[in-house]
């Protein structure tokens, strides 16, 4: 079983809709969620990132954390075109020789049609 | 303000020949990473470097080799490329570590090599 869990989709909704993108991990010393956007044929680039539990908006964006349940979840709000991308969650312990390594879930490939 | 750059960002190579994948950041990041990506398996950390002159396997480091050349360069070479390696490779880096003891920051991944073995 992957430590990190990751539904891939496709995920198609039409332009305005609320997306939900969610993971979840067996592992209980990671602290430390990101969300990652990745275009096409680019890099991953850091959307959110949480510590422990608790929810963080910015934007059209929320992040939430539930670590009772090792549950993970990325709210888009009236979803873009511009938002079809991969999403990445990705997670790691902190401190100690951790330094910052990343277990990442397998992604999910969101197209918002107009 | 580049961030992380990596060179080449193709490459096709035939089964046993050598090659090294360049990167270089410009943030004054402590830590640095190869990743490899690969369809339905996200990406998977192949060395990390912590710190100038120190690095350390990741979960995939079999037929790599990496240099930390300098605080801004990380370097990965295959000595002897094998189909299995095909992939797309990212650099990234981050504060983490250091004299400020950073221990939350995230990465700041490049735009990755696109790798071909045949």
């Amino acid at each position: 079983q992957k430590e990190v869990e990751q539904d891939p989709g496709p995920l198609s909704v039409p332009e305005g809709a609320i997306v939900s993108l969610n993971c979840t991990y067996s592992n209980s010393a990671f602290q430390y969620f990101m969300w990652y956007r990745q275009y096409s044929r680019k890099g991953p680039e850091l959307l959110m990132y949480t510590y422990s539990s608790g929810n963080k908006e910015d934007g059209r964006f929320t992040a939430q954390v539930d670590k009772s349940s090792k549950y993970i979840s990325l709210f888009i709000r009236d979803s873009q075109p511009s938002d079809s991308a991969t999403y990445l969650c990705a997670m790691s312990a902190v401190g100690g020789t951790s330094y910052g390594k990343l277990t990442f879930g397998q992604g999910t490939i969101l197209t918002v049609h107009p | 303000n580049a961030g992380v750059t990596q060179t080449p960002k193709f490459q096709v190579l035939k089964t046993g020949q050598s090659m090294t994948l360049q990167c270089a950041q410009d943030m004054n990041h402590n830590s640095m990473y190869w990743y490899r990506q690969d369809p339905g398996m996200g990406l998977r950390l192949i060395y990390y470097s912590a710190s100038e002159g120190t690095t350390d396997k990741g979960e995939v480091p079999n037929g790599y080799n990496v240099s930390r050349l300098n605080k801004r360069e990380f370097s990965l070479r295959l000595e002897s490329a094998a189909p299995s390696q095909t992939s797309v490779y990212f650099c990234a880096s981050s504060a983490i570590g250091g004299e400020t003891r950073t221990y939350n920051s995230p990465l700041h991944f490049g735009n990755g090599t696109r790798l071909t073995v045949t």
